[in-house]
């Protein structure tokens, strides 16, 4: 059984181009959560999704972030016209259901903006 | 209300020796509270998690203490080993909407021969 699946595990854009990140949820799972870490911080929520619905975003940036998880395929974290302040870790996390139950996370992908 | 507050920040212990860090919340709300251990380079790992109603739970070396009244919990590390060096995050989380973890800001545990 695949652990959660995330790529690129490392990814540098310049200035202004869109990053893409990708999250496979375990087999079964159908609530993905997404955090970005900052070096030698902790975990902040970004957004929390189920399949094809925003279930909550508040966590998110009001510009240039957005997220979906379609019927059909990975969740998708997308960052339009990257800043260096984007640069950190992003983790995409899933669970089997709602509520508080079990999280798992990804290997994450380490964005550069250069 | 949303935070959840840990300390000590970093910690050393030698080899044998018990690590405890704690974490405190505010959220009523919140009824899901489990421990998270990373790696460099890596992505957090459940390690072991309790629902306040209980007061303890342990898993092999591994112990979570919960008091409810004082909105606190711990976790223990007993006989600690070098391969336990890692950052340490505690986290809470509550229903529906709330089911987002909200996580302490980490402990960098250093456990030395």
């Amino acid at each position: 059984n695949a652990g959660v699946m995330q790529n690129p595990r490392h990814l540098v854009r310049r200035r202004g181009q869109e990053a893409r990140l990708r999250c496979s949820p375990m087999k079964g799972h159908s609530h993905v959560y997404w955090y970005r870490q900052l070096p030698e911080e902790g975990l902040k929520f970004m957004v929390y999704l189920q399949k094809e619905n925003i279930i909550d975003e508040s966590g998110m940036p009001k510009e240039r972030f957005s997220a979906e998880f379609p019927k059909e395929g990975p969740s998708i974290l997308r960052i339009q016209q990257v800043v260096r302040g984007d640069s950190a870790a992003y983790f995409c996390a899933s669970s089997p259901q709602g509520g508080s139950s079990e999280a798992f996370f990804g290997q994450g992908t380490r964005l550069t903006v250069v | 209300q949303q935070q959840v507050k840990q300390s000590p920040q970093s910690l050393i212990v030698q080899k044998g020796g018990i690590s405890i860090i704690n974490c405190a919340y505010e959220n009523t709300a919140f009824d899901y509270f489990p421990w998270y251990q990373q790696f460099p380079g890596k992505g957090p790992a459940l390690l072991i998690a309790i629902r306040p109603d209980v007061s303890e739970k342990k898993e092999g070396r591994f112990t979570i203490s919960f008091n409810k009244s004082a909105k606190q919990f711990s976790l223990h590390i007993m006989d600690s080993q070098p391969g336990d060096s890692a950052t340490y995050f505690c986290a809470a989380s509550g229903t529906g909407t709330a089911s987002k973890l909200t996580f302490g800001t980490g402990t960098r545990l250093q456990v030395t021969l």
